[in-house]
């Protein structure tokens, strides 16, 4: 069964510190994988699209790696801001037509001051 | 995103009822979809549609029916409401050239049946 799964399940951390989110995948055939950014009572927001052949890939203070051998992927974020604070969802689209995407339950990220 | 609109924001219902949402997209785009988002789940495709005359459905679509009334235009129906399809329901389009078909969402509806 296509799973996507993502660790921890929540954060707190201090403005201007750095974080890892993670996750990982049994998603077959795999397409690519995307990381969104979802404010409470907003829809989500792409952050990163990486294919098979891509490892990493930043956006801002953004930074997400791919490992494609051992389905696993991160989003690291550099130092924070309160308006990072949000969930984070990994998702593995099965086909480019982008009619399999498999989401994650999302990390929900809190930064305070 | 203001591109992607989605009518009405807040709905309560009651079970039985015929229900419709909405969604508008400024992008030009020729793919829409529509998602529910329920707590502790992650998002599931309920329909797409690839332009006016396409309709298909996805994972979750008994229960739901949709019309694509033109191509920025791509509504919802629940015919009769009933209580576990109380959730957060996003739309989603995408170009269709897009070479990884990234998805531009809505800022969704939350649906309550009671």
């Amino acid at each position: 069964k296509n799973q996507v799964e993502q660790s921890p399940q929540s954060l707190i951390i201090l403005e201007g510190k750095n974080c890892t989110l993670q996750c990982n995948y049994t998603v077959s055939p795999f397409s690519n994988l995307r990381w969104y950014k979802q404010d409470t009572g907003r829809g989500p927001v792409s952050l990163t699209i990486m294919t098979f052949s891509e490892n990493t890939k930043s956006n801002g203070r953004y930074t997400a790696t791919l490992d494609a051998d051992t389905k696993q992927s991160s989003l690291h974020i550099t130092a924070s801001q309160l308006s990072d604070s949000a969930s984070y969802i990994c998702v593995v689209s099965a086909n480019q037509a982008g009619t399999a995407l498999i989401f994650g339950k999302g990390t929900t990220l809190s930064v305070s001051s | 995103d203001a591109d992607v609109t989605q009518t009405p924001r807040n709905r309560i219902t009651k079970t039985g009822k015929r229900i419709m949402l909405e969604c508008s997209q400024t992008k030009g785009h020729d793919r829409m979809y529509w998602y529910r988002q329920d707590p502790g789940l992650g998002l599931r495709l309920i329909y797409y549609s690839f332009d006016v005359k396409d309709i298909n459905k996805g994972e979750i679509s008994d229960g739901y029916s949709v019309s694509r009334q033109a191509q920025a235009k791509f509504s919802l129906s629940l015919e009769s409401a009933i209580p576990n399809q109380t959730a957060l329901y996003f739309c989603a389009t995408s170009p269709r050239l897009a070479l990884l078909n990234e998805q531009f969402f809505g800022p969704g509806t939350r649906l309550t049946v009671l």
